[in-house]
């Protein structure tokens, strides 16, 4: 399974665009990556989910640079309720191992 | 649909005991896992389950056994609770065409005294 790097903290402020950038070296051909945010006292919601380039859908944005070695999550204007945990994962489409998580990254957003 | 249903919600339990955490899903997802939260850390796998009849182990699996009889259960069972499993557990579901798209359950915050 392919390993993932994310920043262990970030903050920002509301309406601005952050940027959450995550790392994975070893992400193989089949691989694809997909985000979650996680609110206190609830399991992980879906985000976005993307195997290459750019993809966009109501909340987020994607970018996966052609080497897909990494990977960033967009947020843009974000308010105090995006204030959450955003975890990256690389994992294969249809594969029947493991979906594991990391350490994620704690988005703290000010007025 | 109710989505992925955890019960109990809260439970205290005494070293020693044992008990079964409680998951299903009426998604028809052939994928379920379960997966353990310490505070302020990320999710830990437990066991999880490509479909009926077959479980495998996840990251952390010692003290902890799964079954997976129909496609909509996926209970967790808990041998001998010790307090170092103190944390809250969360079970998820996936479609086999869209594995990485799991949908969590709200959790069962578990203290073990």
């Amino acid at each position: 399974l392919a390993k993932t790097t994310q920043p262990i903290s970030m903050d920002s402020y509301e309406g601005q665009e952050v940027n959450i950038t995550c790392s994975h070296n070893n992400i193989a051909t089949n691989d694809y990556i997909t985000w979650y945010q996680q609110f206190p006292s609830q399991g992980p919601r879906f985000i976005i989910q993307g195997y290459k380039t750019k993809v966009t859908n109501e909340v987020a944005s994607l970018f996966i640079p052609a080497d897909r070695k990494s990977s960033t999550l967009s947020l843009p204007r974000v308010s105090l309720s995006d204030t959450a945990v955003y975890y990256c994962l690389v994992g294969g489409y249809s594969s029947a191992s493991k979906i594991i998580f990391g350490s994620g990254t704690r988005l703290s957003i000010r007025p | 649909n109710a989505g992925v249903t955890q019960t109990p919600k809260f439970q205290v339990l005494k070293t020693g005991q044992s008990m079964t955490l409680q998951c299903a899903q009426d998604m028809n997802h052939e994928y379920m896992s379960w997966y353990r939260q310490d505070p302020g850390m990320g999710l830990r796998l437990i066991h999880y389950s490509v479909g009926a009849g077959i479980t495998d182990q996840g990251e952390v699996p010692n003290g902890y056994n799964v079954s997976r009889s129909t496609t909509e259960d996926f209970p967790l069972r808990l041998l001998s609770a010790a307090p170092s499993q103190t944390s809250v557990y969360f079970c998820a579901s996936t479609p086999r065409s869209a594995y990485n798209e799991q949908f969590f359950g709200p959790g069962t915050r578990l203290t073990v005294l």
